[in-house]
């Protein structure tokens, strides 16, 4: 079974251009988060998607961030126009419909590497 | 006030060590408590779950869970350097969104 994937696995732009990264979960997760790890802090999260619907975007840090899940299936996380304290490794990680005998374990992608210069 | 606290180390062991992680927290609704355990430029992998106060034993680690006093802790027996890698405890109220650590980086040295 294929793993959570994402793409690109290192960017590097210049302040105030725009990057999309690209996450595809294990097939048949209805939930798919991302989370950011800023150097030396914790991973935060972003955002949770339930099929194609956010359930809860609190962690998005301004409207220079947007996500989409395309029917359900892989997401994309665009930031327009990038800063530099955007830098940082953004993991994706996705997880079965949480059930009573699910853990809601989440499975993570290897991360997005994001340095803005 | 983070709303979970967790020593960055580094911590080094020589191999055969027993090693001793914690992590405290101050949001008492949470209910499941975990410990992710990521490789170098890799993603975290969920190493240890759990969700009442007490032990969890899995081979050679051990997670313990003190609600109590909102705190928790990973042992490792017999560590070995494959072990090296950075533990982040996590945890999650109910099916909400996960709260990580900062993650303590683990090297053994053999």
């Amino acid at each position: 079974e294929a793993g959570v994937t994402q793409f690109p696995s290192h960017s590097v732009i210049e302040k105030g251009q725009t990057v999309t990264l690209r996450c595809d979960p294990i097939s048949g997760h209805d939930n798919l988060y991302w989370y950011r790890r800023v150097m030396g802090k914790e991973i935060k999260f972003l955002l949770h998607f339930v099929k194609e619907s956010k359930q809860d975007e609190s962690g998005m840090p301004n409207n220079r961030f947007l996500a989409e899940r395309t029917g359900g299936t892989y997401s994309t996380l665009k930031v327009q126009p990038a800063e530099l304290e955007d830098s940082g490794v953004y993991f994706c990680a996705s997880s079965p419909h949480p059930g009573a005998a699910n853990t809601g374990e989440l499975f993570f992608g290897e991360g997005s590497r994001l340095t803005v210069l | 006030q983070k709303e979970v606290e967790q020593d960055p180390g580094p911590l080094s062991v020589p191999e055969g060590a027993i090693v001793s992680l914690n992590c405290t927290y101050s949001n008492s609704a949470f209910q499941y408590f975990m410990w992710y355990r990521q490789y170098s430029r890799k993603g975290p992998e969920l190493l240890m779950y759990t969700y009442s106060s007490g032990n969890k034993e899995d081979g050679r680690f051990t997670a313990q869970v003190d609600k109590s006093s909102k705190y928790i802790s990973l042992f490792i027996r017999d560590s070995q350097p494959s072990d090296s890698a950075t533990y982040l405890c996590a945890m999650r109220g109910g099916y909400q969104k996960v709260t990580f650590g900062t993650g303590t980086k683990l090297q053994v040295i053999p």
